[in-house]
Formats: structure tokens, C-alpha cells, sequence
């Protein structure tokens, strides 16, 4: 079956710009997860779902960032009026419940 | 809060050499501990995992011991293989949701 994928795989912004990064779990996964990976580090845990529901923000860095699962499905993250340091690889994973997280290929985001 | 360290890369080794890349952890409570690897070009995949003290986790040859007195969970391989060249990340869930990943090591494999 189909894993986790995630849109665009690569997208550059200018300073100041909007972005949207959108992932689709595995169908029928209740959890889906947000993390940010900066260049040579390890992902650092932005934000969680259980279904449609945000249950856990405390990872995100600053009220630019905006996360949403409306159907409890398909997710996207929003980084508004980017800043270089938003730069990184956002990568996003689902899991059953809260067992084994599959993670997406990720979105390489680079803001100029 | 809780933590992972993990040993800087990048380790190089000879194709058939003996790899241990340590990890160690904090946290209170009694984590899970999870080994996952990052092929080039490709996602994270869960390499292997325990979910208490004593619990081995195996899988591809690649092995991990929970050890609480040490806090440690380090990864080893008796012989590796030039395809084993990837990032390797040590991680941890402690009764939440996220994981928590130390900052990862490098393995290159040269035949």
C-alpha cells in the first residue's frame, strides 16, 4: 500500500513569503505528526493530530507556523511571512494510534 | 525534559568491520527506545525499537540493548555492508506522542 507523501518534495520562498506543505498519511491513521529537520540535526517535534483534532502545538516555533487537519486526513502546515532560519526539511509521519510513526519523504523548504 | 545524545559522526568504516554507534538518553519515566535510519535520498524507516529495560530490538543484522542503568541504547553490527551507509538517528517516546531524536551519525562503508 501506499506510505506517507508529502508536497512539494522541494520549494524555495523568497524572504517574507507565505508557504503551504501539505502531507497525506497512510489511509486510516489516526495520528499524524509534524516535525522540522534543520540541515546535519535531527527532527524536532512541531505539532500532533489525533484525527481532526490538534491535541499537542507546543513544538512550534513561533505563531507563523499553523498547522491543520480539517477531515482528519490529509494535513498542512503553514508558514507564514517566512524567515531564513524557517529553512529545513519539514517531515511529516502517521501512525495507527500511537505505535510505529511512518514518516514521509519530507519537504526540503528553502527561503531565500 | 527528556533527551538523546548521540555520538558524532561520521563514522567510516571497511566493509565486514564491527560498528557500535552509542547512544545514551534522559528522561524520567520508562521510555521506548527507537533506532531509525535515513538512506540517501530516502525517509526515515524504524530500524528497530524496545519498549523496556532489558528488551533487545534486532532487525537486519543490527542490534540495540534498553539499558536503564546506563541509559544507553547503542547500536551495533557485527559485519557491515557498503549498503549500510546511511544517517542513523537514536530517538525516544516517553508516554507522549512525539519522538524525541537525538542529532544523528553518519556511516560510510567502504568496500
Amino acid at each position: 500500500g501506499a506510505g506517507v507523501s508529502q508536497s512539494p518534495r522541494y520549494k524555495v520562498a523568497k524572504r517574507g513569503q507565505d508557504v503551504a506543505l501539505r502531507c497525506d498519511p497512510i489511509s486510516g491513521h489516526v495520528s499524524l505528526f509534524w516535525y522540522q529537520q534543520a540541515l546535519g540535526q535531527g527532527p524536532e517535534f512541531l505539532t500532533y493530530f489525533q484525527n481532526e483534532a490538534q491535541l499537542d502545538k507546543s513544538g512550534l516555533p513561533s505563531d507563523r507556523f499553523f498547522a491543520e487537519r480539517p477531515e482528519g486526513s490529509v494535513s498542512t502546515l503553514k508558514i507564514q511571512r517566512t524567515q531564513q532560519e524557517d529553512s529545513a526539511v519539514y517531515l511529516c509521519a502517521s501512525s495507527l494510534f500511537m505505535d510505529q510513526q511512518f514518516f514521509g519523504p519530507g519537504t526540503r523548504l528553502t527561503v531565500l | 525534559g527528556n533527551s538523546v545524545t548521540q555520538m558524532e559522526g561520521p563514522v567510516t568504516l571497511s566493509e565486514e568491520a564491527f560498528l557500535t554507534i552509542n547512544c545514551t538518553y534522559t528522561a524520567t519515566g520508562y521510555p521506548s527506545l527507537f533506532w531509525y535510519v535515513q538512506y540517501p535520498g530516502e525517509g526515515l524507516q524504524l530500524l528497530l525499537k524496545a519498549t523496556k529495560a532489558d528488551d533487545k530490538g534486532s532487525n537486519k543484522g543490527f542490534e540495540a540493548t534498553y539499558r536503564k542503568e546506563t541509559t544507553s541504547f547503542h547500536l551495533e553490527k557485527g559485519s557491515v555492508q557498503v549498503s549500510d551507509s546511511a544517517v542513523y538517528f537514536c530517538a525516544l517516546n516517553n508516554a507522549g506522542n512525539m519522538l524525541t531524536f537525538g542529532g544523528g551519525t553518519r556511516l560510510m562503508v567502504k568496500p
